[in-house]
């Protein structure tokens, strides 16, 4: 166990719909990163949060938001949903803003399925 | 851009055979590198890392150095058990100008089933 959480496990919906991915990282850990593994285009970063703040975008569409709460945690929020955006989203934490040594400590992840 | 290029799965070794994941990467300065692995549905978890040239990752058994010359990061293990079937991952973190932010990038995974 990573001490990461998120909810729900799994989510299906349908295509044009909204959903909301929730994100608790590891007690005392201020950075929070999504990312999006797919069959085609396999593990993306799409966000980083630090202690309430956007610090980097990655291969995030314009779809797709996020943000961190005062009491750290995170939320990603997909909206219009299309067919391809079925994946698995994981959430990560860190203890800093991320220095290269700083692991990052993995969520289990939501499965995502769009019909 | 950085890139990480690890080859191509899946893999298939009978029990106590040795293991080699190769793993190069394409970055504009020095990253640190990791290999995570990933369980069936389970998320990552960090399975080694290294981070500056000639160090040497290691954890249950498996071992990867970081080679700047030939921008490689192989993972080895000399004798693999079922239990380390899964997929592994190599990834490196880089900081990015400007933006403090220390995200991963991830090579294309490689699924390693071993057989009885």
């Amino acid at each position: 166990d990573s001490g990461v959480t998120q909810t729900p496990k799994h989510l299906i919906t349908a295509t044009g719909q909204r959903v909301t991915l929730r994100c608790s990282p590891r007690s005392g850990d201020l950075s929070v990163y999504w990312y999006q593994q797919s069959l085609d285009q396999g593990l993306q970063f799409l966000i980083q949060y630090y202690n309430g703040e956007e610090r980097a975008k990655g291969n995030i569409l314009e779809r797709f938001s996020a943000q961190q709460f005062p009491d750290l945690h995170s939320e990603l929020n997909l909206s219009s949903l299309e067919l391809g955006d079925s994946a698995l989203y994981f959430c990560a934490s860190s203890v800093g803003e991320g220095r290269p040594s700083y692991e990052q400590y993995f969520g289990p992840g939501t499965r995502l399925t769009v019909t | 851009g950085d890139s990480v290029t690890q080859m191509e799965g899946p893999v298939t070794l009978s029990e106590e055979a040795f293991l080699t994941i190769n793993c190069t990467y394409t970055a504009t300065g020095y990253p640190s590198l990791f290999w995570y692995v990933q369980y069936p549905g389970e998320g990552l978890q960090l399975l080694l890392k290294a981070t500056k040239a000639d160090d040497k990752g290691s954890n249950k058994g498996f071992e990867a150095t970081y080679r700047k010359e030939t921008t490689s990061f192989h993972l080895e293990k000399g004798s693999v058990q079922v239990s380390d079937s899964a997929v592994y991952f190599c990834a490196l973190s880089y900081a990015y100008s400007g933006a403090g932010s220390y995200q991963l990038t991830f090579g294309k995974g490689t699924k390693l089933s071993v057989i009885p």
